[in-house]
């Protein structure tokens, strides 16, 4: 069975400057989790999607940061200026259920300078 | 609003030393309890889930308990490669919150 898939790995970017991640869940996983996870700190909840409709977003700076999920399937985040603080991995995940366990991308690791 | 603390912070113990590691949380309605192990540069691999206050997982030298208050991470006889960080992960109120993990270190 294919993992979540995420891309880019790696990237850096100057601040006030713009970016965006991809991922790709497992097959069938309806639920699809964006999360930041700043060096030494546990990933942070940005988004949940349940299918294509926003569960939560309650932590997502939406002054600059955007997210969809096209047809439920695959799914965007989008930081429009990035800042210094920024700088982080964005991880991707995605599970069946919502209370079931989630599986983890590989991770994208943004650089701000 | 939902909290997850994990103990230590760091762990470091000698290879074959048992230990655990815990995870209290505060949730209402606690609907699944997760660990994951996350190595350096990679996302966070799934462990076990539990569901209930006296629910056990085991795998290899791992165990996971949990009470209506917390959950332990039971460790047995480690080795050099169970060196990891630990995470622990908490569904309730519609979303999934994670504690910001304990760094386990076996030294050999």
């Amino acid at each position: 069975e294919a993992g979540v898939a995420q891309s880019p790995r790696y990237k850096i970017i100057e601040k006030r400057q713009s970016v965006a991640f991809w991922c790709n869940p497992i097959s069938g996983h309806a639920t699809l989790y964006w999360y930041q996870q700043i060096l030494g700190q546990g990933p942070k909840l940005l988004i949940q999607f349940q299918n294509n409709g926003v569960v939560d977003d309650s932590q997502l700076p939406k002054d600059r940061f955007s997210a969809e999920r096209l047809k439920g399937v695959d799914s965007t985040l989008k930081i429009q200026p990035a800042k210094l603080e920024d700088s982080a991995v964005y991880l991707c995940a995605s599970s069946f259920l919502p209370n079931t366990e989630a599986f983890f991308g590989q991770g994208t690791r943004l650089t701000v300078v | 609003e939902d909290q997850v603390t994990q103990s230590p912070e760091a762990l470091r113990l000698q290879e074959g030393e048992s230990s655990s590691l815990n995870c209290s949380y505060t949730v209402s309605g606690l609907r699944g309890l997760f660990w994951y192990r996350q190595d350096p540069g990679k996302g966070p691999e799934f462990l076990f889930t539990l569901y209930s206050a006296g629910e056990e997982k085991e795998k290899e030298r791992l165990k996971a308990t949990l009470t209506k208050k917390e959950s332990f991470l039971h460790i047995t006889a480690p080795k050099p490669e169970d060196s990891a960080t630990y995470l622990c992960a908490v569904f309730g109120n519609e979303k999934l919150t994670f504690g910001t993990g304990t760094r386990l270190t076996i030294i050999p």
